[in-house]
């Protein structure tokens, strides 16, 4: 089993609609957590820390599940502007490796 | 510098031949990790650095891989006897410290295509 799992997607969704992607991690002891943005032929960026009781940033909302082991994104009134793959992130271990997931792929359709 | 900068920004070499890929973290950052990312995957934990030292080195697929930070700023990452499967794009990230909660930054990447 990986350690970080994504649904790969592609997410083909209207603007305005309303998507959310899950993410799955095996490691119980894992610390920190973290949704990233990576737009094609670009580096990964930091779109939200996770926080265990969940956080909103505008139209993103990112939710933890330390029970269950699963992470979430929300993105509310989707704009062609999010088109990109969201890549969950997941730090564990005494020297905090950091693991990605595959990566979801998210394309916004007018 | 104001971001993490990878050098060479694309390297073409031929199969059997030795590498290096270089990585400037932001300055201060003691954490270091190296990716690798393939066309359609997340990028692949490699190694990661917490000062000079190799905290975690497991993701390196075979001895041909090594990586280095002698000064705990620059990183170099090296590979022998190049193979084509190597090809993909090598990911830098720092971060100020390894732990909980800290952003990684990431370098533009160096993509490395094995002929």
């Amino acid at each position: 089993r990986k350690e970080v799992e994504q649904d790969p997607g592609p997410f083909n969704v209207p603007e305005g609609a309303t998507v959310a992607f899950n993410c799955t991690y095996s490691n119980s002891a894992s610390q920190s957590f973290f949704w990233y943005r990576q737009d094609c032929r670009k580096e990964p960026k930091l779109l939200m820390s996770v926080y265990s009781s969940g956080n909103e940033d505008g139209r993103f909302t990112a939710q933890l599940n330390r029970a269950s082991q699963y992470i979430s994104l929300l993105i509310r009134d989707s704009k062609l502007s999010d088109s990109a793959t969201y890549l969950c992130v997941v730090k564990s271990g005494g020297y905090q490796k950091v693991t990605f997931g595959t990566g979801t792929k998210l394309q916004v359709i007018p | 510098g104001a971001g993490v900068s990878q050098t060479p920004s694309n390297k073409v070499t031929e199969k059997g031949k030795y590498v290096e890929l270089r990585c400037d973290p932001i300055s201060g950052h003691t954490a270091l990790y190296w990716y690798r990312q393939s066309l359609g995957q997340g990028p692949e934990f490699l190694i990661y650095f917490q000062g000079t030292g190799a905290a975690d080195d497991s993701g390196l697929p075979n001895d041909r891989f090594f990586a280095v930070r002698p000064e705990g700023s620059v990183s170099t990452l090296k590979i022998q006897r190049t193979e084509r499967g190597d090809s993909a794009v090598y990911l830098c990230a720092s971060s100020l410290r390894g732990g909980d909660g800290t952003e990684a930054f990431f370098g533009q990447g160096t993509r490395l295509t094995v002929v």
